[in-house]
């Protein structure tokens, strides 16, 4: 069964950085464009980033522009989302999803707080 | 970013139809569709039906997409009490190189 797993998260300060992980298995990872989707507690699904296939090419809504940055590494089968310069209003279950949101892992929490 | 419109909620009965709605723009649905994702409470999101109205395999048929201009709509026939959930259309636009998404609708089963 395809299979997405996302680790990394927790409570982190503003400001801080956090630095989460997805993994891919049981399809070609590679051939993918991939997505970092978040929720806020409560909330609606927001669209954070995407990334080509080979990396070359990434995407982010404009609250993260400069201060995350998705990346990938596909012999490892693993996609990356480094966040710096956190805040509150970062506070989110993050979700990684192949291209067209097809399938989607668990979502881990990240929490920015003093 | 501006997103997709849905109405925040609908209430249907047991084993009636619902069709929820989504509008964006030429953009966005009106460019290349949109997807259905339906969300559980307490679970990821899975995929409904994909940007050409086609349903991903293990998807009941009672869920069906369609498009005229910038709208889509799901159709859920024959409601069960495992339909109640949150339901979120999600469209590529391609002025913004960004993926929108609706607000999302609580369908909510009587």
């Amino acid at each position: 069964e395809v299979q997405l797993v996302e680790s990394g998260g927790g409570l982190v300060q503003p400001g801080g950085s956090l630095r989460l992980t997805c993994v891919g298995s049981k399809f070609t990872f590679s051939n993918y464009w991939m997505n970092w989707v978040r929720q806020a507690p409560g909330q609606g699904l927001e669209w954070v980033a995407t990334i080509n296939q080979d990396g070359s090419g990434t995407f982010y809504v404009d609250s993260v522009k400069g201060r995350f940055a998705v990346s990938r590494d596909n012999a490892n089968n693993s996609l990356y989302l480094q966040m710096d310069s956190l805040r509150v209003e970062d506070t989110a279950v993050y979700y990684c999803a192949t291209d067209v949101f097809d399938t989607w892992g668990q979502g881990v929490l990240v929490t920015v707080s003093s | 970013q501006p997103g997709l419109t849905q109405p925040p909620s609908m209430s249907k009965g047991l084993r009636q139809t619902a069709t929820l709605t989504c509008t964006g723009n030429s953009n966005n649905v009106g460019y290349q569709g949109a997807t259905w994702l339906q969300q559980r409470q307490g679970h990821p999101p899975k995929l409904l039906t994909s940007r050409d109205n086609n349903p991903p395999s293990g998807i009941s048929e009672r869920f069906s997409a369609s498009r005229s201009g910038n709208t889509v709509s799901l159709t859920i026939t024959g409601l069960q009490p495992e339909d109640e959930a949150d339901y979120y259309c999600s469209a590529w636009d391609s002025g913004l190189s960004a993926w929108v998404f609706g607000g999302g609708t609580k369908l909510t089963v009587l």
